[in-house]
């Protein structure tokens, strides 16, 4: 399995631009997140999906859209780029939530360093 | 709304050494806990996780314990070497949602 996979690694964006952020994973869990890492404020959940076609909201939804039209999909777009989003993104997935332990743990992506100038 | 505190922010220890690493969270509504080590410019990989109803759950030089009715999950570390040398993060399951703490730099000297 190649696991939680991302792309781009890296990405460059002027204000006002937009672009989707890829994420797949390949070990047909249900639940797929997006997390922003910033200095300071540690790990925030953006928007979280529980299984195909149904996303919810996290912490730090407002300027990033998603949608979840498969199982091993869950791509995160920037409508119109603001530099406060230059962050550091991450995918994570799992089997379930709630649910025991060795379904539980939840596997992430390599992350994509996007800076917004 | 949950917080969880990660203390101390950084730690650095001579190779060989014990070490714990601390974790709190305000809300004992956590569902699980599960432990991570971030390499730098890497993403996270995880260590262990405890679901509520255990007290703790162990991994080769690692033995993670969770006390729900004080907030608390601790990160033991056995004999510590170089290649430990990372940011440890704790997050809480809750509602759908990881809270994660700040994490804790982990520096072990040779």
């Amino acid at each position: 399995n190649a696991g939680v996979t991302q792309t781009p690694k890296f990405q460059v964006l002027k204000t006002g631009q937009s672009m989707t952020l890829q994420c797949a994973q390949d070990m047909n869990h249900e639940y797929m997140s997006w997390y922003r890492q910033d200095p300071g404020m540690g790990l925030r959940l953006i928007h979280y999906s529980v299984g195909a076609g149904i996303t919810d909201q996290g912490e730090v939804p407002n300027g990033y859209n998603v949608s979840r039209s498969t199982t091993e999909d869950f791509p995160l777009r920037l409508l119109s780029a603001a530099p406060s989003q230059t962050s550091v993104y991450f995918c994570a997935s799992s089997y379930s939530f709630n649910g025991p332990v060795s379904t539980d743990t939840q596997y992430f992506g390599p992350g994509t360093r996007l800076t917004v100038l | 709304k949950q917080e969880v505190t990660q203390i101390p922010a950084a730690l650095s220890v001579p190779e060989g050494e014990n070490l714990v690493l601390n974790c709190s969270f305000t809300d004992s509504a956590i569902y699980n806990l599960q432990w991570f080590r971030q390499d730098p410019g890497k993403g996270l990989t995880s260590l262990l996780l405890i679901q509520s109803s255990q007290r703790e759950q162990t991994s080769g030089r690692l033995n993670a314990s969770l006390d729900k009715s004080s907030g608390r999950s601790t990160l033991y570390i056995a004999a510590s070497q170089p290649g430990d040398s990372a940011t440890y993060l704790c997050a809480g399951h809750q509602g759908g949602k990881l809270i994660f703490g700040q994490g804790t730099e982990l520096s072990v000297k040779p």
